[in-house]
């Protein structure tokens, strides 16, 4: 069974610091990766996406991802309570199979 | 807006019965997946369709079934409902092929009783 591990949190951090979103996934062949927010009651809203090592940046947002050690990971720069949500990631296989995690529940304290 | 919608937003079906889920998406989107989503839970894979065709499947039964049309539109049929399969449900479409970047629709929140 493919894994996708996050830490459920929450991870509480002050209005305009960095908050570090973490993901491990099991499947070695993984070949790309994403980063969903989700408010609650509302459906997924795609951030991110990264296909090959390193960095990837985004306005406030980048995308590490490490193949070697199964990792990936997002870091939002000057948080705003308004990035208060839940963080998805999300994982595909070589055979179209999307797995995702259980999600990082993120606040932002003004 | 990702210009992926869903229908109905919400549905109230009893158990053993059959539903329909649809999903409507931007024109050129060939890509289009379904996911189940437990409240608290990241959404699981059920299927993808790629160009009208059954292209990966998660691990559902075979009573989870869907479709997709030439005006790029799918739908998710799901049988002999049971209680367990009360859940959020999401389509997520993508102009570039499977495996990149998916918008999801607003989702239908199925309730079985």
């Amino acid at each position: 069974q493919k894994e996708v591990e996050q830490n459920s949190g929450p991870l509480s951090v002050p209005e305009g610091a960095i908050a570090s979103l973490n993901c491990t996934y099991s499947d070695r062949v993984s070949q790309s990766f994403f980063w969903y927010r989700q408010y609650s009651g509302k459906s997924p809203e795609l951030i991110m996406s990264i296909y090959s090592n390193g960095d990837k940046e985004d306005g406030r947002f980048t995308a590490q991802l490490n193949k070697a050690s199964q990792y990936v990971s997002l870091l939002i720069r000057d948080s705003q309570p308004s990035d208060s949500a839940t963080y998805l990631c999300a994982v595909n296989d070589n055979f179209n199979k999307f797995y995702f995690g259980s999600g990082t529940k993120l606040n932002v304290k003004p | 807006e990702t210009g992926v919608t869903q229908s109905p937003t919400h549905l109230i079906k009893t158990r053993g019965q059959q539903v329909t889920l649809r999903c409507s998406s931007q024109s050129g989107h060939n890509t289009v997946s379904w996911y189940q989503q437990a409240l608290g839970q990241g959404p699981q894979f059920i299927f993808q369709y790629y160009r009208e065709e059954e292209n990966g499947r998660g691990n559902f039964p075979p009573r989870f079934s869907g479709l997709q049309f030439p005006n790029y539109s799918s739908e998710l049929n799901v049988n002999a409902l049971e209680l367990d399969d009360s859940a959020l449900y999401l389509c997520a479409s993508s102009d570039r092929g499977p495996g990149t970047e998916a918008f999801f629709g607003q989702g239908t929140r199925l309730t079985v009783v």
